[in-house]
């Protein structure tokens, strides 16, 4: 049962343009988002979160929505850039546990220069 | 370093052999992580440590894995008589504690094991 799906394995995306990665999940106990970033051969790397009582968290060019009733997040990079290329991670968790991470599949992100 | 490391890198183990995988997590995390990622797949969580004492090791699959963390700091993923099937990346996470302030978990790079 898999409580994150990121749907598209993949995005391609011309440098300058606006990157859209998507999120949904089921368990409506989560009550708070992650995005992470991963380059081949190196650990997750934290980029941006989310607290479900926000429905807005901006960070430079990243800006993650959330929308709570479609159980759907979103990640936004703009303008986005090469170095953006990597695998981004959703992952989910829920208060009063251990913090424990639920991630999602990921989605290879390819910004063309 | 003044990132999570792990050690070793690579492990090439044969079928039914033990193996030990190490994490040093960030100086004064309390909190200790460890996942594991199979190909085209996200992070999975395997068990938690806070302090000395693993607070929930839920994701451990079967009693053939086990994780130790003798004085809080260090932690060990031990697998005995491994499977192809385990063959994955391990990674290790830390943070300053758990609960209601939210703390970043930090990711090694992982130990990619490989059983024959």
């Amino acid at each position: 049962d898999q409580q994150v799906k990121q749907n598209s394995p993949s995005l391609s995306v011309q440098e300058g343009r606006i990157s859209i990665l998507n999120c949904d999940y089921t368990n409506s106990m989560f009550d708070y988002f992650l995005w992470y970033k991963k380059y081949p051969a190196e650990g997750p790397t934290f980029l941006i979160s989310i607290s479900s009582i926000k429905d807005k968290n901006e960070d430079g060019r990243f800006t993650v929505f959330l929308n709570k009733s479609a159980k759907h997040l979103s990640l936004h990079i703009v303008p986005s850039q090469p170095g953006d290329s990597a695998v981004y991670f959703c992952a989910a968790t829920s208060s009063g546990a251990t913090n424990k991470l639920i991630f999602g599949t990921g989605t290879l992100l390819a910004v063309q220069p | 370093g003044a990132g999570v490391s792990q050690t070793p890198s690579n492990k090439v183990t044969e079928k039914g052999k033990y193996v030990e995988l190490r994490c040093d997590p960030i100086s004064g995390h309390t909190a200790l992580y460890w996942y594991r990622q199979s190909l085209g797949q996200g992070p999975e969580f395997l068990i938690y440590f806070q302090g000395t004492g693993a607070a929930d090791d839920s994701g451990l699959p079967n009693d053939r894995f086990f994780a130790v963390r003798p004085e809080g700091s260090v932690s060990t993923l031990k697998i005995q008589r491994t499977e192809r099937g385990d063959s994955a990346v391990y990674l290790c996470a830390s943070s300053l504690s758990t609960g209601m302030g939210r703390n970043e978990q930090f990711f090694g790079p992982g130990t990619r094991l490989t059983v024959l």
